[in-house]
């Protein structure tokens, strides 16, 4: 299983909207409603954002949206903060009843 | 509160074998499908394995790189996962993280070297 296609790095600045892509095969994000997207500041342990393409848990702001289009998966972070700086992975299940990591993406708050 | 603790980390010997536990708190552990997840040193994340409830079954599946080597198995009556691993390579050094999918533990450092 091949991890999900992330770019490698996004900027924006404070304010502004951003929005990181996460493509996988119609075996992956395009099969199932199973994306997630994670959160990971340096030295600390992931954080789930948003689960099921769009949902988001109890407690994570509002500026962080999910949605997905075929085989691609988005994370939009409205009103970037200077906290947003972190890396972000999605994920997504896979018809071989595993799950699979994007590669993973850079925010840097300009 | 959720907590997640990993812990038997450590350096091992290629080859050699090393079994990691997480003790969970704070949530029905019970009804949880718990995942393992690793990270190499400034790398990304990777999906290890997955253990289902035991009312789901308490079947595993694993990541390819994994499969035959390592081994994901429950004690609801002490709430803890574990990570079962063997034949152990360099390419498995990682910190490895459990997670119920909503909370993750802060991750246990695996060293592989000779």
């Amino acid at each position: 299983q091949s991890a999900l296609t992330q770019p490698a790095s996004v900027s924006g600045s404070p304010g502004q909207s951003i929005t990181i892509s996460c493509t996988g095969t119609s075996s992956d994000v395009g099969g199932y409603n199973y994306v997630s997207w994670y959160q990971q500041h340096p030295g600390k342990a992931p954080k789930l954002i948003i689960y099921d393409v769009s949902s988001r848990p109890s407690g994570v702001s509002n500026r962080f949206s999910g949605s997905k289009s075929g085989n691609t998966a988005s994370l939009t972070i409205s009103g970037l903060q200077a906290e947003d700086e972190a890396d972000y992975f999605c994920s997504s299940y896979t018809s071989s009843t595993t799950d699979v990591f994007g590669t993973g993406t850079k925010v840097t708050v300009l | 509160e959720v907590q997640l603790v990993e812990s038997g980390g450590g350096l091992v010997r290629p080859g050699g074998s090393l079994r990691l536990s997480c003790a969970a708190s704070g949530f029905t552990f019970t009804d949880a499908w718990m995942t393992w997840v690793r990270q190499a040193p400034g790398k990304g994340l990777e999906w290890v394995g997955r253990i289902k409830s035991n009312a789901a079954g308490g079947t595993s599946d694993y990541a390819a790189p994994v499969r035959g080597r390592f081994s994901i198995s429950r004690d609801d009556s002490i709430n803890t996962l574990y990570l079962q691993m063997s034949s152990l390579q360099t390419e498995d050094t990682a910190v490895y993280y459990c997670t119920s999918g909503w909370s993750w533990g802060q991750g246990t450092l695996v060293t592989v070297s000779s």
